[in-house]
């Protein structure tokens, strides 16, 4: 029951680098998005998806870039890392409808030097 | 624009006590609210969801409160233990079934039971 699966758990980018964080699932949840954490600023939505081949901007996605070509998984690129982007990025997923409760991943932090 | 706000500063507690968190928000109609806790370098785990036609709801030693008029829940957790200590998130959601199950968190309020 592996739940939501992140990686890698740290990363240390330099300014103008790309990569790409991975996220899956494996409990059949429609809905997946991408969070950033800084301190005092809380959870805020990058991106979101509501199944395969659907996504959509969420509150900061300037910057990232992702796809959603099967259920399971959902990455987020960033296209050319800034020191801005330093944080913490979490992945959560959950049922569309009914019990809307988020499975969040572990996280992945990430530093941009 | 839409706000959501949580007590910035921790709440120290003696164990035994009650912790009671507030949450308010502002230029929203949610459709239902969500407590999440949060450990120092984890994810965050689901505790409680209430519906905007729910006044209360209880799970063991958590209770939760929504009052629609006032904008704001309240989260408490009854007899605390040292084990409760972390930070713990109010989300929002304007909708059960529309398309995007979008939640806005609010910043957290970090919780510290004493013995």
């Amino acid at each position: 029951n592996a739940g939501v699966t992140q990686t890698p758990k740290f990363q240390v980018l330099k300014t103008g680098q790309s990569m790409t964080l991975q996220c899956a699932q494996d409990m059949n949840h429609e809905y997946m998005s991408w969070y950033r954490q800084d301190p005092g600023m809380g959870l805020r939505l990058i991106h979101y998806s509501v199944g395969a081949g659907i996504t959509d901007q969420g509150e900061v996605p300037n910057g990232y870039n992702v796809s959603r070509s099967t259920t399971e998984d959902f990455p987020l690129r960033l296209l050319s890392a800034a020191p801005s982007q330093t944080s913490v990025y979490f992945c959560a997923s959950s049922y569309r409808t009914g019990n809307n409760a988020y499975t969040f991943g572990s996280g992945t932090r990430l530093t941009v030097v | 624009s839409q706000k959501i706000e949580q007590n910035s500063e921790a709440l120290n507690i003696q164990e035994g006590k009650t912790a009671t968190l507030t949450c308010n928000y502002t230029n929203y109609s949610p459709a239902y609210l969500q407590w999440y806790r949060q450990d120092p370098g984890r994810g965050p785990v689901f505790l409680l969801l209430i519906r905007e036609n729910e006044k209360e709801k209880r799970k063991e030693r958590l209770k939760v409160t929504f009052d629609t008029t006032l904008k704001q829940s309240l989260f408490h957790i009854t007899a605390s233990q040292p084990a409760d200590s972390a930070t713990y998130l109010c989300a929002l959601a304007r909708s059960l079934k529309a398309a995007g199950n979008k939640l806005t968190f609010g910043g957290g309020t970090r919780v510290l039971v004493k013995p």
